[in-house]
């Protein structure tokens, strides 16, 4: 059962255009958003999360939109650049002590010069 | 400081082998998983542990086992490796003095069963 369905599967981003990634969750028990980055042949590294009391978070060029009421949440990296080519996860889980983490199925983002 | 490691980088089975995929943290992480990552499926969690002698299964650990006897060590073992098992698996560690319990992940194994 597919918790958090996430879109587009690959974007392609001019360098200096807006990428943006978008994922939906069910479960309203989680509280906990968080976006990863994973870069070919590593593991994934925390990029940025969100907590569902704050409808926006911004740190440097990425951010994390957050609605609620419709269950969604986007990530957009704006001033997008070939650094930022890699693949994005949106995750979501709940709080207190060990909490599964329900992860999307992945973005992979082409910033081409 | 490494933070999680993992050993093999790379390895190939032939169907029926088993083998034990490790993975350390030096972090004294209470929480540890394995999850393994599959073309267009995102990471799926196999097995988790909150402590030392805990274990638990999670969403796919049919043909997999875990032990954690040290805060520092969760192996996971495959008892007969079959073909479906091709994937590349990670192995992730958080801790509760962290907010919302980051999860820290490994630079992962890349397995191919043939």
């Amino acid at each position: 059962q597919q918790q958090v369905k996430q879109s587009p599967q690959s974007l392609i981003v001019q360098k200096g255009g807006i990428s943006i990634i978008n994922c939906a969750y069910e479960n309203t028990a989680f509280d906990y958003f968080p976006w990863y980055q994973q870069f070919p042949g590593k593991g994934p590294a925390l990029l940025i999360a969100i907590r569902p009391d704050v409808s926006e978070k911004k740190e440097g060029r990425f951010t994390i939109s957050f609605n609620k009421s419709a269950k969604q949440f986007s990530l957009h990296i704006m001033d997008s650049q070939p650094g930022d080519s890699a693949t994005y996860f949106c995750a979501a889980k709940g709080s207190g002590g060990y909490q599964k983490v329900t992860f999307g199925t992945g973005t992979k983002l082409q910033v081409i010069p | 400081n490494a933070g999680v490691t993992q050993t093999p980088k790379f390895q190939v089975l032939k169907t029926g082998q088993s083998m034990t995929l490790q993975c350390a943290q030096d972090m004294n992480h209470e929480y540890m998983s394995w999850y393994r990552q599959d073309p267009g499926m995102g990471l799926r969690l196999i097995h988790y542990s909150v402590g030392a002698g805990i274990t638990d299964q999670g969403e796919v650990p049919n043909g997999y086992n875990v032990s954690r006897s040290t805060t520092e060590d969760f192996p996971l073992r495959l008892l007969s490796a079959a073909p479906s098992q091709t994937s590349v698996y990670f192995c992730a560690s958080s801790g509760q003095a962290r907010s919302y319990n980051e999860q820290f992940f490994g630079p992962g194994t890349r397995l191919t069963v043939l």
